[in-house]
């Protein structure tokens, strides 16, 4: 099993439309938890960090359920410039392994 | 520009060919990651430093990928006898050493083998 899963889409939506994106992660060791945003040929750069009791952030929400090891993007209101593919990535503790997960992403078009 | 740097951003080389990146990370960060990424997909781990030490390597770095990172700063990586398979976005990221930071990238180098 995948250490992040994602839906990859892609979710076409209109402008002013609500959209959610969902990830699961499969170790409950998971420490902190990241939604990305990587433009067309561009570097992945973090969008929010997402905390345990949920986080906002102008148009965006980002929530996590550590019981079902879940973690949800909402974004309002979405704009022409909101396309783009959302990188969900997970950060497990641990001093001598890698600990940066990356789903496959999930890429959101938003239309005119 | 304090945010981490990769070199080149293109590279286009012949297949059997070797070449090497470098990656600069943000200068307080002791943490380093490379990633390959090919279209449509997430970053793909292929290793992870800590200071100098490598300490994890993905099983996708075969025999033909090394990387180093001397003196804990700047980081390379190399890839000798390049094939076709190899053509992707190799992206580096660094973060500090609190477990619970993000990591940063760097705007990758795009490799293609022909």
């Amino acid at each position: 099993r995948k250490e992040v899963e994602q839906d990859p889409g892609p979710f076409n939506v209109p402008e002013g439309a609500t959209v959610a994106f969902n990830c699961t992660y499969s170790n409950s060791a998971s420490q902190s938890f990241f939604w990305y945003r990587q433009d067309c040929r561009k570097e992945p750069k973090l969008l929010m960090s997402v905390y345990s009791s949920g986080n906002e952030d102008g148009r965006f929400t980002a929530q996590l359920n550590r019981a079902s090891q879940y973690i949800s993007l909402l974004i309002r209101d979405s704009k022409l410039s909101d396309s783009a593919t959302y990188l969900c990535v997970v950060n497990r503790l641990g001093t001598g392994a890698n600990n940066l997960f990356f789903g496959t992403g999930t890429r959101l078009t938003v239309i005119p | 520009d304090t945010g981490v740097s990769q070199n080149p951003r293109h590279k286009i080389t012949k297949r059997g060919q070797n070449v090497t990146f470098r990656c600069d990370p943000i200068s307080e960060h002791n943490r380093l990651y490379w990633y390959r990424q090919t279209l449509g997909q997430g970053p793909e781990f292929l290793t992870y430093f800590q200071n100098e030490a490598q300490l994890e390597k993905s099983r996708l770095l075969s025999d033909r990928f090394s990387a180093e990172r001397p003196k804990g700063s700047f980081s390379t990586l190399e890839i000798q006898r390049t094939e076709q398979g190899d053509s992707a976005m190799y992206l580096c990221a660094s973060s500090a050493r609190t477990d619970q930071t993000e990591a940063f990238f760097g705007q990758g180098t795009r490799l293609t083998v022909v």
